[in-house]
């Protein structure tokens, strides 16, 4: 079956830093690649997405790339900020399934 | 504009006691989902519709029933809540796979 494998939190920054959070996946066919982010008290609201191999995802200032050699889709930011402190879940969705099987979520806080 | 809108926000009861969270999406999304995040964050699937007929239905108790009275609704009802249930419920919508997933604010249940 599908698995999502993300890096295990919690992740604590000062601000500028540079982000990564790691994700890989387990997957039959050609999944699309998904990265959430949930701020404290709110729901997931989508982040970036990845349709197919080699696609860059990208929005307010975090990207990944899908890599179907390495199955990975990593999260990065070159400049955090307090701001982007939140709960951000990998996930992947198949072409024939029902659902999507997300990561156990990565706890970012950024300090100041 | 709200996309998808859950009620209550908070929900605090009694063991024992018999509840129902609402959701509705106004995206024209054919299917709507219910998830499970407990207190270290971590999501789980529970339920999906598809134009109100169940098509997920991951192994929940049969004390958790969704209805899905149209398309745009897809309501929780939980009977003899058990301290266990405790968690924040997300209802989410999405057009068809592969397509990213749509929260709602999430409903916080405290069972007591």
């Amino acid at each position: 079956g599908n698995s999502v494998t993300q890096m295990e939190g919690p992740v604590t920054l000062s601000e500028e830093a540079f982000l990564t959070i790691n994700c890989t996946y387990t997957a039959t066919g050609y999944p699309s690649l998904f990265w959430y982010v949930q701020y404290p008290g709110e729901g997931l609201q989508l982040l970036l997405k990845a349709t197919k191999a080699d696609d860059k995802g990208s929005n307010k200032g975090f990207e990944a790339t899908y890599r179907k050699e390495t199955t990975s889709f990593h999260l990065e930011k070159g400049s955090v900020q307090v701001s982007d402190s939140a709960v951000y879940f990998c996930a992947l969705r198949s072409t024939n399934a029902g659902k999507s099987t997300f990561g156990d979520g990565t706890t970012l806080t950024v300090k100041p | 504009d709200t996309a998808v809108s859950q009620t209550p926000k908070y929900l605090v009861t009694q063991m024992g006691n018999d509840k129902s969270i609402k959701c509705e999406q106004n995206l024209g999304h054919d299917t709507m989902y219910w998830y499970k995040q407990d207190s270290k964050k971590f999501l789980k699937i529970m339920f999906s519709y598809n134009n109100k007929e169940l098509i997920i239905n991951e192994t929940v108790p049969n004390r958790f029933s969704p209805k899905s009275p149209d398309k745009a609704h897809l309501n929780l009802h939980i009977n003899s809540l058990e301290l266990g249930d405790s968690a924040v419920y997300f209802c989410a919508s999405s057009p068809a796979t592969p397509y990213e997933q749509y929260f709602g604010p999430g409903t916080r249940l405290t069972v007591t």
